[in-house]
């Protein structure tokens, strides 16, 4: 298994300002993913990450506005950038073991 | 592209009763991995049940069974002597290769009438 916390657990922004999540797993894990999930919506994928490469980004998400880094096998951050109302989501982080499991999740909202 | 379709938006159900919800993915694969997670409204997601393709066998935990319908990409999820704590958000995912990531359905929402 695999335990997984984030920082903060929520927070609330002002429109375009940045806001930098952090993830922290308790073993090594080559893969580390981002998803976000909008008010009463499923979750999406914003990106996966691997340690000592670039985050590959799914459609519709760029690294100018979701920067990812992953300075090790444990640990990986988000920044969500030049926040607008409309980034206002969970985000969470997600490691896959022999499962997938879950971070707590970032309750953001901008204002 | 793999999707994944929960169509009812939300479900109820007495406590003690047995309840279903219903799942069904589009895949051209035949090697993958189908789950149902769960979120409550704390909403840290835990994973409910996991289901290889290529096991022909239903998996079975505890209260929580699956009907998987490989033929008719359909995968349900049955939950038995249901419990007030079984309330929250219930989503089907599906995963092809072991780090590859998850698609996920809409979801649904649970209620259990006390």
């Amino acid at each position: 298994s695999a335990v997984i916390s984030q920082k903060p657990s929520r927070d609330i922004c002002q429109r375009g300002t940045s806001l930098t999540i952090q993830c922290q797993v308790d073993s090594q894990v080559t893969m580390m993913f981002w998803y976000r999930q909008q008010p009463g919506q499923s979750l999406t994928l914003i990106a996966t990450a691997n340690q000592g490469s670039e985050a590959t980004y799914e459609s519709g998400f760029v690294i100018d506005k979701f920067p990812i880094s992953r300075p090790n096998l444990t640990f990986s951050t988000l920044t969500v950038s030049n926040m607008s109302p409309e980034d206002s989501s969970i985000y969470l982080c997600s490691v896959v073991t022999y499962e997938q499991y879950f971070g707590p999740g970032t309750r953001l909202t901008v204002t | 592209a793999q999707t994944v379709t929960q169509s009812q938006p939300e479900m109820s159900v007495q406590e003690a009763e047995t309840v279903t919800l219903s799942c069904t993915y589009d895949t051209s694969e035949s090697d993958y991995y189908l789950f149902w997670y769960k979120q409550p409204p704390s909403r840290q997601m835990i994973l409910v049940i996991r289901q290889e393709a290529y096991k022909q066998q239903n998996a079975t935990e505890n209260r929580f069974s699956v009907n998987f319908q490989k033929a008719a990409k359909s995968f349900s999820l049955k939950i038995s002597d249901s419990q007030l704590g079984d309330a929250a958000m219930y989503f089907c995912a599906y995963r092809t290769g072991a780090n590859s990531k998850l698609t996920f359905g809409k979801g649904i929402t649970l209620s259990v009438r006390p």
